[in-house]
């Protein structure tokens, strides 16, 4: 069963200020998400990256597979991304749908 | 649609009561997941399926939970003889083969 480990759990920062929030999981994986939950509840797929490094806007998100780690960045926050940010991954099995199994989120608070 | 439906927003249920939850995939997405988040940050895969067929119901609690997905219907989450620990947001998700997964807004469920 993979654990799927995020740091840190809770994050406030100055708008502005880098922000890195990582992720390590125990075993091989076919991909790996990054989920953004609003306050009001809403998910939003940010990230689903295999290998790499992605960029949308001020977010990137890079995976290091022999590492078994992730990391999201968003440059120049801005309040308006507090949110709860998770990592989640799709298990190495060959098929189409596999149920993702999460890490615990970090809540990031984003101060004007 | 292009966006995943679940009804309804709200349920609220006496213990022991059924509870039935719907879930519309995006048009065109042959995967459906049925995911439960427990307290804020915790989530849970229950089970998935590939069109009408079950893939993966390893999460389910399978004495008291069953889901459907038939042809042009809705997709259903139905617990029978809900108990408190069943008070949860269950969250429905879809997607493509090896894409990233849509969720849909949630439905909260409440066992009194």
């Amino acid at each position: 069963k993979n654990e799927v480990e995020q740091s840190p759990q809770n994050l406030t920062a100055q708008e502005e200020e880098f922000i890195t929030i990582n992720c390590s999981y125990s075993v091989g994986i076919s991909a790996l998400h990054w989920l953004q939950q609003h306050p009001g509840g809403g998910i939003v797929s940010l990230f689903m990256l295999s290998s790499g490094k992605k960029k949308h806007g001020r977010l990137i998100a890079t995976i290091n597979i022999q590492e078994k780690h992730s990391s999201l960045h968003i440059t120049a926050s801005h309040p308006r991304d507090s949110a709860v940010y998770i990592c989640a991954v799709t298990p190495y099995s060959g098929g189409g749908a596999d149920g993702l199994t999460f890490g615990k989120g970090t809540h990031l608070i984003i101060q004007p | 649609g292009e966006e995943v439906a679940q009804t309804p927003k709200h349920l609220v249920r006496g213990e022991g009561q059924k509870a039935k939850l719907y879930c519309a995939p995006i048009k065109g997405h042959s995967y459906v997941f049925w995911y439960q988040q427990v307290l804020k940050n915790e989530f849970k895969f229950l089970i998935s399926f590939q069109n009408e067929n079950v893939f993966d119901e390893t999460g389910m609690p399978k004495e008291r939970f069953s889901a459907k997905c038939l042809p042009n219907s809705p997709c259903s989450l139905e617990i029978q003889a809900t108990k408190l620990e069943d008070s949860a947001v269950y969250f429905c998700a879809s997607s493509r083969q090896y894409y990233e997964q849509y969720f849909g807004p949630g439905t909260r469920l409440t066992v009194t």
